[in-house]
């Protein structure tokens, strides 16, 4: 069964401090995958894409690695701010076209 | 600056009425996703289009959901009869194009705001 895993589901980190967000999915067998962010209440929105030949893609302050021979993939955030607490989400297209999300790490920056 | 529409919001029901949630794509764009987001279960696919044409509806319990796009800027997901664990929040996305073939973050899906679902 195709599956992607966020662990931990929740993460607290003082503002100011560099962090890193991780995905695993079971089979390396895929497109790409995204990285979403989503805030209380509202949509997701697309934040970094990485294809299945890439190993990293990087905007701003994030930088998401793929490793996808063992099925992971970090998000990394630096200089975290306030404004960065929402809810992390992975999302991987295997290749048979499914889209799968992990069930997001839920981040909160205290100031 | 382009968005996904969704209505109603929020809506309360009593069990066994129909509901249809209505959602509206970013002009251009091909392919709409409906998704169900539950605290147990995460964020589920239900549906997938693509050209008006549903591409994967594996998702959705055929025997109560149904989803349709009569036209290019209109899709619809229906429940009829709903029911108390049909509760959650429906999200719309839209995008240019299909999944796999998607190079950048900004050509992925586009989310509306949802739309709240309590079945009573």
């Amino acid at each position: 069964k195709q599956e992607v895993t966020q662990i931990p589901a929740a993460l607290s980190v003082p503002e100011g401090e560099n962090l890193v967000l991780n995905c695993s999915f079971t089979d390396s067998a895929i497109y790409n995958l995204q990285w979403f962010r989503q805030d209380p209440g509202k949509g997701l929105t697309s934040l970094l894409l990485i294809q299945s030949s890439q190993r990293e893609q990087t905007s701003g302050r994030l930088n998401a690695s793929l490793d996808k021979s063992s099925g992971r993939s970090t998000l990394y955030i630096a200089a975290s701010q306030p404004g960065d607490s929402a809810t992390y989400l992975c999302a991987v297209i295997f290749g048979n076209e499914k889209l799968t999300f992990g069930t997001g790490t839920r981040l909160t920056i205290i100031p | 600056d382009a968005r996904v529409t969704q209505t109603p919001r929020h809506k309360v029901t009593e069990m066994g009425q129909e509901v249809t949630m209505r959602c509206q794509p970013i002009l251009g764009h091909n392919t709409v996703f409906w998704y169900r987001q539950t605290m147990m279960q995460g964020l589920e696919l239900l549906a997938y289009f693509r050209n008006r044409a549903p591409l994967d509806d594996s998702g959705m319990p055929k025997d109560r959901f149904s989803a349709e796009m009569p036209d290019a800027t209109l899709a619809t997901l229906k429940i009829q009869p709903s029911e108390p664990r049909d509760s959650a929040v429906y999200f719309c996305a839209s995008g240019p194009d299909s999944l796999k073939d998607v190079r950048l973050a900004k050509e992925t899906q586009y989310f509306g705001p949802g739309t709240r679902l309590l079945v009573l």
